[in-house]
């Protein structure tokens, strides 16, 4: 069965930490590694991967997929207040994209 | 920016009543979605649909769950006879091409009492 299994489950740090978040995956016909934040509402599309080793960055924010050893990270430096939210890590199926539990980050001022 | 737009963004029906959720998605997407995800819980798969059909569900999405495209634009999800472990927030995706990535819409509260 196909699974996707994020860690830790929840987080809290200081203003100006680093953090690594964790995602692994065991899925048939793997073709991309999403990584979504959701606030309040409706997840919001942050990365996908296809190639393992080749790091996408957006500003603070980075990830990179490993696809031998099956897992993808999610870091995020210098964190804000802003960055509280759950973090989802999504791996493409048949059809479909399977979502993990998500880290719920929690950056306290 | 395009967006995927949901209606109602809170609904509130009696046990055992029949809802239709509505989904607008992207004008040229292809690919279709209904996620559901029960406060506090992991954002699950109900049904994809794809070429006027539907191409894969879960096993949560019964004999009580139905999808319809009535008119080429919105996409509508149907619960027939709501149960309480219904109530969740229930959020449309499209994509435009398999593996470019989901867009969600806001999503639709749903509370059964």
């Amino acid at each position: 069965e196909d699974k996707v299994v994020q860690s830790p489950l929840s987080l809290v740090v200081h203003e100006g930490d680093t953090v690594t978040l964790n995602c692994s995956y065991e899925v048939t016909n793997f073709r991309s590694l999403l990584w979504y934040k959701q606030e309040k509402k409706a997840p919001t599309f942050l990365f996908m991967l296809t190639s393992s080793g080749i790091e996408k960055k957006s500003g603070r924010l980075s990830s990179i997929l490993d696809k031998k050893e099956l897992f993808s990270i999610l870091n995020i430096t210098a964190t804000q207040t802003g960055d509280s939210a759950v973090y989802l890590c999504a791996t493409s199926g048949t059809y479909k994209y399977i979502f993990g539990t998500g880290t719920r980050l929690k950056v306290l001022a | 920016e395009p967006e995927v737009t949901q209606t109602p963004s809170h609904q509130v029906t009696q046990m055992g009543q029949e809802v239709i959720l509505r989904c607008v998605p992207i004008s040229n997407h292809l690919y279709f979605y209904w996620y559901r995800q029960i406060l506090g819980q992991k954002v699950e798969f109900l049904v994809s649909f794809y070429n006027n059909e539907i191409s894969e569900k879960s096993e949560i999405f019964d004999d009580q769950f139905s999808v319809e495209r009535p008119d080429g634009s919105n996409f509508t999800l149907k619960i027939r006879s709501t149960k309480l472990e219904d109530s969740a927030m229930y959020f449309c995706a499209s994509m435009q091409e398999y593996n470019y990535g989901y867009t969600f819409g806001s999503g639709t509260r749903l509370t059964v009492v």
